[in-house]
């Protein structure tokens, strides 16, 4: 099967300027998670959709991100305006159902390097 | 409070021989899994091995072992006869609430280990 991706995979924007990330999950997966890297940190929860749903938004840092899933597909992920604290690996997972054998699902992407100048 | 900790940013092995990636953890919750994931310069996240808290045994994948020592919450990876192309950074999780997926990942800062000929 396809794993989750993303793009772009490399994103350099100047303070103020709007980007927007895509993430594709596994198909049939219906939770997406993001995740964020900041340089020298820890990865960093920023929120959880159950299908279109947002299950958990309590890591997003403030409102100039916005996430949205139409239809339970894909998943974007906006940054505007973007500001130099942004910059960093943004990752996205999906995974579906629960139980045991769901932490074997639990599948990430490539991650989409931003860079705010 | 730091949930993960990885207190080794930077580690190097000889080829062939075995290492271990320290991580600790914290949480009051009894039920939790503790996963690792392999970064290497490509980007994707790599699942490696997951071990849940009410597992008796130390879970083993292959090469790799997690050294499970609930009491002192600490949950080493083990690589044993190192290759070229385990050089990567690595990654201790945790997940709290064992089997739902729904609940976010926690991640250490991450080693990077570099694998010497």
């Amino acid at each position: 099967e396809a794993g989750v991706t993303q793009f772009p995979s490399h994103s350099v924007i100047e303070k103020g300027q709007t980007v927007t990330l895509r993430c594709d999950p596994i198909s049939g997966h219906d939770n997406l998670y993001w995740y964020r890297r900041v340089m020298g940190k820890e990865i960093k929860f920023l929120l959880h959709f159950v299908k279109e749903s947002k299950q958990d938004e309590s890591g997003m840092p403030n409102n100039r991100f916005l996430a949205e899933r139409t239809g339970g597909t894909y998943s974007t992920l906006k940054v505007q305006p973007a500001e130099l604290e942004d910059s960093g690996v943004y990752f996205c997972a999906s995974s579906h159902g629960f139980g045991r054998k769901a932490n074997y699902g639990y599948t990430f992407g490539s991650g989409t390097r931003l860079t705010v100048v | 409070a730091q949930k993960i900790t990885q207190t080794q940013p930077g580690m190097f092995v000889q080829e062939k021989e075995a290492v271990t990636l320290d991580c600790t953890y914290d949480t009051s919750d009894p039920s939790y899994g503790l996963f690792w994931y392999k970064q290497p310069s490509s980007g994707e996240m790599i699942f490696l091995i997951y071990q849940g808290s009410y597992d008796q045994q130390n879970a083993t994948e292959g090469r790799y072992s997690l050294n499970f020592q609930k009491a002192r919450k600490s949950a080493n990876l083990v690589i044993s006869a190192s290759q070229l192309g385990d050089s990567a950074m690595y990654f201790c999780a945790m997940r709290e609430g064992q089997g739902n997926t729904g609940n976010q990942f926690y991640f250490g800062t991450g080693t990077s280990l570099t694998v010497i000929p």
